[in-house]
């Protein structure tokens, strides 16, 4: 079975300061990776994902996650925070059920972004 | 245009009811799905259709159902409402080949009174 464990429920940072998201998984093997997030009262909107091709993933809105087979991670970061990257993000271990894609989801990390 | 949307997007109901959730998307999609996030955040999926065929069912109720007229719509009608059935629910959709990348409605807020 498949899981992944986001390991800070909530994380605060002050605008323009770096934005780290800690994720670690779970896989017998090689596992598709993605990270989701939801802006308050809106569905999810995926940022980034990665499928065994390279291990550091660029993704929308500046943000990029790296791939670590030794630590079992995939870490979300971002350079610099901007206000509107306020939201709770989820990071996603993906399998398949036919053409189906089952999802199955961390707990999220709220991202709290101060001035 | 909204690709994903759902309705209503709140649901207010009495414990016993009968209610059902319609999803729509215009993305040309053949997958789509509904999955259910509590109070705590917690995102898990509870049904999956591929061309109007049920491919993934998660251990859910048989108070909820399903169903899809057409590969286009997905709607989740929920029996004998339960307090424990509050939530939001979400539809999302997603194309054959594209592992992992759905899109995701706004949800439905439904609550069990």
């Amino acid at each position: 079975a498949q899981s992944v464990t986001q390991l800070d429920s909530h994380v605060s940072v002050s605008e323009g300061t770096p934005v780290l998201l800690r994720c670690n998984y779970s896989s017998s093997y090689s596992p598709s990776l993605f990270w989701y997030v939801q802006h308050p009262n809106k569905g999810l909107q995926l940022l980034l994902k990665y499928t065994s091709a390279a291990t550091l993933v660029k993704g929308i809105n500046g943000f990029e996650a790296e791939f670590k087979k030794s630590e079992t991670s995939f870490h979300l970061t971002k350079p610099s925070a901007h206000m509107s990257d306020a939201a709770e993000y989820f990071c996603v271990v993906s399998g398949v059920t036919g053409t189906a894609s089952k999802l199955t989801f961390g707990t999220g990390t709220r991202l709290q972004v101060t001035l | 245009d909204t690709a994903v949307s759902q309705t209503p997007k709140y649901l207010v109901t009495q414990m016993g009811n009968d209610k059902s959730i319609k999803c729509e998307q215009n993305l040309g999609h053949d997958t789509m799905y509904w999955y259910k996030q509590d109070s705590k955040k917690f995102l898990k999926i509870m049904f999956s259709y591929n061309n109007k065929e049920l491919i993934i069912n998660e251990t859910v109720p048989n108070r909820f159902s399903p169903k899809s007229p057409d590969k286009a719509h997905l709607n989740l009608h929920i029996n004998s409402l339960e307090l424990g059935d509050s939530a939001v629910y979400f539809c999302a959709s997603s194309q054959e080949g594209t592992l992992g990348k759905l899109f995701f409605g706004s949800g439905t807020q439904l609550s069990v009174l």
